[in-house]
């Protein structure tokens, strides 16, 4: 099993460009999460999915958008890239349980908003 | 909205101790509660979960115990090693979708 994978790991954009990062796992999680990662600031959430084609807002929503059209893939857009979104992305996933529900992470992508 | 705060920010100690990491959340309406690694430049690895109705867990030389009335959980290392330098993180899951809440972290350097 491949766990969670993101792709791309790296990607630098220039001031309004937009691009699309993928985070797909193979373990069927029903629950599916973007974070970013800033120094000092932790982990946030921006946006999660409980379903296929299902979405809701995070803490730090504005300015990303998502799609979960597939249960294995959740997809985090941002159509007009601003230097503030400048981070970690991670991506995570888990099983519907809340009790026993355990979160695994992708690997991370490191983008730089210029 | 859950607060979560972890102490120390930072810890550097010398190798053999045994260590202390500390995480308390303001919401004790929990499901669970993760202890996560992060090592510089990865992703955010799974050491241990306690669900709500546990007091404690154990993998190895790591421990962690619960305590959700006063809103405290602790991650116990023994007998630390250069290896165990890492930045660790804590993740009470609350509210109706189960959403964690991340704390800082602790950052822990081991040295030889």
């Amino acid at each position: 099993n491949a766990g969670v994978t993101q792709t791309p790991k790296f990607r630098v954009l220039k001031t309004g460009q937009s691009m699309t990062l993928l985070c797909a796992q193979d373990m069927n999680h029903e629950y599916m999460y973007w974070y970013r990662q800033d120094p000092g600031m932790g982990l946030r959430l921006i946006h999660y999915s409980v379903g296929e084609g299902t979405t809701a807002k995070g803490e730090v929503p504005d300015g990303y958008n998502v799609s979960r059209l597939k249960k294995q893939n959740f997809l985090l857009g941002l159509e007009s890239a601003a230097p503030s979104q400048t981070s970690v992305y991670f991506c995570a996933s888990s099983y519907s349980d809340r009790g026993t529900t355990e979160q695994f992470f992708g690997p991370g992508t490191r983008l730089t908003v210029l | 909205k859950q607060e979560v705060t972890q102490i120390p920010a930072a810890l550097s100690v010398p190798e053999g101790e045994n260590l202390v990491l500390n995480c308390s959340f303001t919401d004790s309406a929990i499901y669970n509660l993760q202890w996560f690694r992060q090592d510089p430049g990865k992703g955010l690895t799974s050491l241990l979960l306690i669900q709500s109705s546990q007091r404690e867990q154990t993998s190895g030389r790591l421990n962690a115990s619960l305590d959700k009335s006063s809103g405290r959980s602790t991650l116990y290392i023994a007998a630390s090693q250069p290896g165990d330098s890492a930045t660790y993180l804590c993740a009470p899951g609350s509210g109706g979708s189960y959403i964690p809440t991340f704390g800082r972290g602790t950052s822990l350097i081991v040295h030889p």
